[in-house]
């Protein structure tokens, strides 16, 4: 499975955009791209996945260039709420469910 | 909320005892999977049922078993407890065919070994 690299923390203020890269140099080509949000003391919950270019949902969007080799989460004005922990995990579809995630990145967002 | 159920929700045990975890999956899920969260750490694969078999597991240590029941409930269970086996337990279901593979976790059962 592919290994993924994602800063460990980030810091923004209400309203920014936070934008969240995740290095994934060793990524198969069946493998997918999917983000997962956690808040304290609640299980993770699924963001959002994709393959390749720009996949956008009602929560975030996500970008992944040709080579694959990374992507970033973005997510548009960001609110108090959003503060959790992002994780970005890369798998085939058929092991997305069987994947063990990272240590994620601390997102905070302060007033 | 998923419609994932955990119990308990918190307990605590001491060292060589034996712990049992349950989880109620999502209707219309047939595949449940459970991970182990250390504090500050992602969760990290322990193993899948499909239809009651063991479809996968991480790199867990025998003494960690489970069971799933023909309703797709599980149980995690848990022998000889260790220090380290202190930690958030996340039962996660799931549909087999769903096109993203996506996970829908309970709340979680924290586990503290004494």
């Amino acid at each position: 499975l592919a290994k993924t690299t994602q800063p460990i923390s980030m810091d923004s203020y209400e309203g920014q955009e936070v934008n969240i890269t995740c290095s994934h140099n060793n990524i198969a080509t069946n493998d997918y791209i999917t983000w997962y949000q956690q808040f304290p003391s609640q299980g993770p919950r699924f963001i959002i996945q994709g393959y390749k270019t720009k996949v956008t949902n009602e929560v975030a969007s996500l970008f992944i260039p040709a080579d694959r080799k990374s992507s970033t989460l973005s997510l548009p004005r960001v609110s108090l709420s959003d503060t959790a922990v992002y994780y970005c995990l890369v798998g085939d579809k058929a092991a997305g469910n069987k994947l063990t995630f990272g240590g994620g990145t601390r997102v905070l967002v302060k007033p | 909320e998923t419609g994932v159920t955990q119990s308990p929700t918190h307990l605590i045990k001491t060292r060589g005892q034996q712990v049992t975890l349950r989880c109620s999956s999502q209707s219309g899920h047939n595949t449940v999977s459970w991970y182990q969260q250390a504090l500050g750490q992602g969760p990290q694969f322990i193993f899948q049922y499909y239809r009651e078999e063991e479809n996968g597991r991480g790199n867990f240590p025998p003494r960690f078993s489970g069971l799933q029941f023909p309703n797709y409930s599980s149980e995690l269970n848990v022998n000889a407890l260790e220090l380290d086996d202190s930690a958030l337990y996340l039962c996660a279901s799931s549909e087999l065919a769903s096109p993203t593979g996506e996970l829908f976790f309970g709340e979680g059962s924290r586990l503290t070994v004494l």
